[in-house]
């Protein structure tokens, strides 16, 4: 089955400092990744799509500033949490897909805590 | 808005027997279903899934059913395994402008009792 890989699998952080989170699709070429943010018990909210060579399209609500997403192959997409705070404490789920496939493909997850 | 709902935020069900899980949608314009099976502190994986043009899928012990005109599906484990214990979702797949997203419902907590 298709793997997508996430890392860092969790990262504790200072207030204020910048923090890069990225998913790899490993056996698969990725057209779109999708960033979603689960808060503790409650679903897995989307955060922005990203396809390949293009700028991500951020969900209402979410600062792209604030949360950079990069696509620059069909093989990894990043996502920066920039200048980072307590309450962007949350745990950060990638997944992925190829052409018109049905089903995406999650990555780990990431857990972030900003001290 | 909650566009996928799960209104059962858990459910136990004894060993050997179906579990049933549900899950509402307001968009007819969903065009693809999924159901993801999901562990604390890791990402979800992917059970099984449905057209919107069919009514039925079935996959070993899992089955979905689709009801359009009541904008709801369900998922069937049968028989339930203590494994099974987990948190299902339900997701959705919407097309806007040419690309796709999948939207999530609030997510079952299934326990299976031995």
């Amino acid at each position: 089955g298709a793997v997508v890989s996430q890392h860092p699998s969790w990262v504790i952080c200072k207030s204020g400092t910048s923090v890069k989170i990225e998913c790899r699709s490993l056996d698969f070429q990725a057209t779109t990744m999708f960033w979603y943010r689960q808060f503790p018990k409650q679903s897995l909210m989307l955060m922005a799509t990203s396809n390949e060579g293009s700028k991500a399209t951020y969900e209402q609500g979410v600062e792209k500033d604030k949360f950079l997403i990069n696509h620059a192959s069909l093989t990894l997409s990043t996502l920066t949490v920039t200048s980072a705070h307590p309450e962007d404490s949350s745990f950060y789920i990638c997944s992925a897909g190829y052409g018109q496939n049905t089903e995406a493909f999650f990555g780990q997850g990431t857990r972030l805590t900003v001290v | 808005d909650q566009q996928v709902k799960q209104n059962s935020p858990s459910l136990s069900v004894q060993e050997g027997r179906i579990s049933i899980l549900n899950c509402d949608y307001t968009n007819s314009m969903f065009d693809y279903f999924l159901w993801y099976k999901k562990y604390p502190a890791e990402g979800p994986t992917f059970l099984i899934s449905i057209s919107s043009i069919k009514d039925k899928n079935e996959d070993g012990r899992f089955t979905v059913f689709l009801n359009k005109s009541a904008k709801h599906l369900s998922l069937h484990i049968v028989p339930s395994q203590p494994g099974d214990s987990a948190v299902y979702f339900c997701a959705a797949r919407e097309w806007t402008s040419g690309t796709y997203k999948y939207i999530f419902g609030t997510g079952t907590r299934l326990k299976v009792l031995a």
